[in-house]
């Protein structure tokens, strides 16, 4: 049972441009909902995060957009460098703490 | 503040042989998780605990995965008697209770390959 579904599995982005990754969610008992990158043998990094009672956050060139009632969220990447290249998570929280993470999208930025 | 490191990054071993891996923590961070990822998918839950209590077990934890924390800072993962699909890379993250959303800190992993 996939609770956190990914979408696209890979993107293709010209440097500048906008890279947008969706994800949607089931469980309505998620409390927290981050993003994390992960470079070829490097584990994640926490990028940004958002709480349900939040339709947006922004830092930087990453916002993340929050549809409670579609149970849908999303991560833009604003002016996409190539050093953005890299594997993006999002994942969801339980209460007890787990993560539960989607599929991953693998982004390329072309120079 | 120095990360969550883990020990050994790669290990090597035949199919039967037990091992052990390590995860330091952020000091002070009293909630320490282990998560298993294979090639081309995200992390998957393993176990966690808070303090020196184990608290949750996934069911990916069969019987030949065991997990300890003894004094509440670093912790063990052991796999005995290897099999070919425990071929992952093996997560440790951590976090603080009571901090503001509690985000959880990867280390960089420890890849098991299974010959």
């Amino acid at each position: 049972q996939q609770q956190v579904k990914q979408s696209p599995q890979s993107l293709i982005v010209q440097k500048g441009g906008i890279s947008i990754i969706n994800c949607a969610y089931e469980n309505t008992a998620f409390d927290y909902f981050p993003w994390y990158q992960q470079f070829p043998g490097k584990g994640p990094a926490l990028l940004i995060a958002i709480r349900p009672d939040v339709s947006e956050k922004k830092e930087g060139r990453f916002t993340i957009s929050f549809n409670k009632s579609a149970k849908q969220f999303s991560l833009h990447i604003m002016d996409s460098q190539p050093g953005d290249s890299a594997t993006y998570f999002c994942a969801a929280r339980e209460q007890g703490g787990k993560l539960i993470f989607g599929q991953g999208t693998e982004l390329s930025v072309k120079p | 503040d120095t990360g969550v490191s883990q020990n050994p990054r790669h290990k090597i071993t035949k199919r039967g042989q037990n091992v052990t891996f390590r995860c330091d923590p952020i000091s002070e961070h009293n909630r320490l998780y282990w998560y298993r990822q294979t090639l081309g998918q995200g992390p998957e839950f393993l176990t966690y605990f808070q303090n020196e209590a184990q608290l949750e077990k996934s069911r990916l934890l069969s019987d030949r995965f065991s997990a300890e924390r003894p004094k509440g800072s670093f912790s063990t993962l052991e796999i005995q008697r290897t099999e070919q699909g425990d071929s992952a890379m093996y997560l440790c993250a951590s976090s603080l209770t009571g901090s503001e959303d509690q985000p959880q800190h990867f280390g960089d992993g420890t890849r098991l390959s299974i010959l």
